[in-house]
């Protein structure tokens, strides 16, 4: 697709239910990014996936949260046991992976429109 | 420790006139600078980048913004506000120290408003 999707756009769930959230990201875009951004507040980093495995997890807040990207592609975001915390729009980004002399990735990121969580 | 701050929550500005969104940043050398701006119930748009060379980046929708390295800035700005400018405003930054080489760290947001 021209774009990142993401689906679904908006999920309501009781607390103590199961989520899959899913990102389809930019196709030939090696890196994805999960963020989550509450009311008011600017995205807040999650996890970060370059090819099919998590470079870094360290923003996950706690063992309740998990995401794959098996195939290096798609990737959801799983969260366990849902709390009313958990509610906020979950931003999936692609980008594609560009260094100067193997430092950081210089590639912009391109964001999907979110999932809007809901814990009621 | 916060990595970069946006520290105006609001910006106001009357249509034609120049607007300045400002951003400072705390992390160490030179980082990697973005602009992203999010418009109500839509995902985050880039607008322009400081990678390296030129201090004074030019972006999409007229704007651009300066890196000040004396600073630790990279204000946006643009020479002629447009109604349809008004937006949330979001500065970031990605680190390059080695542990966090992909992550990119966002500001809380400045809610630009341009009136007629």
């Amino acid at each position: 697709g021209a774009g990142v999707s993401q689906t679904p756009s908006n999920k309501v769930t009781e607390k103590g239910k199961y989520v899959e959230l899913r990102c389809d990201p930019i196709s030939g875009h090696t890196a994805l990014y999960w963020y989550r951004q509450s009311l008011g507040q600017g995205p807040e980093f999650l996890i970060y996936f370059q090819g099919t495995g998590a470079a870094d997890d360290s923003g996950l807040p706690n063992d309740r949260f998990f995401a794959v990207r098996p195939e290096g592609s798609v990737s959801t975001l799983k969260i366990q046991r849902t709390e009313r915390g958990d509610s906020a729009v979950y931003l999936c980004a692609s980008s594609l992976t560009r260094r100067l002399a193997g430092g950081p990735n210089t590639g912009e990121l391109f964001f999907g429109e979110g999932s809007r969580l809901t814990v009621l | 420790a916060q990595s970069v701050a946006q520290p105006e929550d609001q910006v106001n500005v009357a249509e034609g006139n120049p607007l300045t969104v400002k951003c400072t940043y705390s992390v160490s050398g030179n980082p990697y600078l973005f602009w992203y701006v999010q418009y109500p119930n839509r995902g985050l748009q880039f607008l322009l980048k400081y990678i390296t060379g030129d201090n004074l980046v030019k972006g999409s929708y007229g704007f651009e913004a300066e890196f000040n390295k004396s600073q630790t800035s990279f204000h946006l700005k643009k020479p002629s506000a447009l109604v349809s400018d008004s937006a949330l405003y979001f500065c970031a930054v990605r680190d390059k120290r080695g542990s966090t080489l992909g992550r990119l760290y966002f500001g809380r947001g400045t809610q630009l408003t341009v009136w007629p």
